[in-house]
């Protein structure tokens, strides 16, 4: 089944304590991308990747790293963790240009 | 750069009335459209896509919408709505030239009278 897999669904932390978010998908997708997601806000673009070893900034990357270093990956790194990053986290990808994107479950995190 | 609006934070309707969630988008040329809605702790269903072509769009569930270029608008409209229905809707705009990056609004949350 092809399906976009984040760990974990939900994290409780505490401030500056290092963790990552993993992504895997399983169909090949050349683009893959993070987003986060808060109330009356919608959903923003944290960092994607067109392919492997290739990353860029999205909208809101402050506080948060990403690596890409084989295609089915893009693990969300956050060094120091602070409450403003409390927020639903979603990964997402797609083949390049396709518009047809797909999203994992999310993972609920929150730093307190 | 793309912008979307969703002018209605709340809505609530009766079960069994029509349903119409706006949706206004910026973009010089012709955006990717999409519809996704998001029940409570659950993660994004994708309800419908506007590509090119037919511009009023079927979706699952019952839903369709239809791209209106000159009011830059792509409304969500249900006829007749269910409990079921009631759950927080995004509607987002892609374009080619920026790759595979989704735009959202901010969301519209449809409540369902009995």
């Amino acid at each position: 089944e092809a399906q976009v897999t984040q760990n974990p669904r939900y994290l409780i932390t505490v401030t500056g304590k290092k963790l990552t978010v993993t992504c895997s998908q399983n169909m090949n997708h050349e683009y893959m991308s993070w987003y986060r997601q808060d109330p009356g806000l919608g959903l923003r673009q944290i960092y994607y990747s067109m392919n492997v070893e290739v990353t860029d900034k999205g909208d809101v990357p402050e506080g948060y790293k990403v690596s890409r270093k084989e295609k089915r990956n893009f693990p969300l790194i956050l060094e120091s963790p602070s409450p403003n990053q409390t927020s639903l986290y979603f990964c997402a990808s797609s083949l390049a240009n396709s518009g047809r994107v797909f999203f994992g479950q999310g993972t609920r995190l929150t730093v307190v | 750069a793309q912008s979307v609006t969703q002018p209605d934070i709340h809505i609530t309707v009766s079960e069994g009335a029509s349903l119409e969630l706006r949706c206004n988008y910026s973009y010089g040329a012709t955006p990717y459209l999409f519809w996704y809605v998001q029940s409570p702790g659950q993660g994004l269903q994708l309800l419908l896509k506007y590509f090119s072509g037919d511009t009023l769009v079927q979706g699952i569930k019952g839903f369709e919408a239809e791209f209106k270029r000159s009011q830059s608008s792509f409304n969500l409209r249900k006829p007749s709505v269910h409990w079921s229905d009631a759950a927080e809707y995004f509607c987002a705009v892609g374009a080619e030239e920026y790759g595979n990056k989704l735009v959202f609004g901010a969301g519209t949350i449809l409540r369902v009278k009995s």
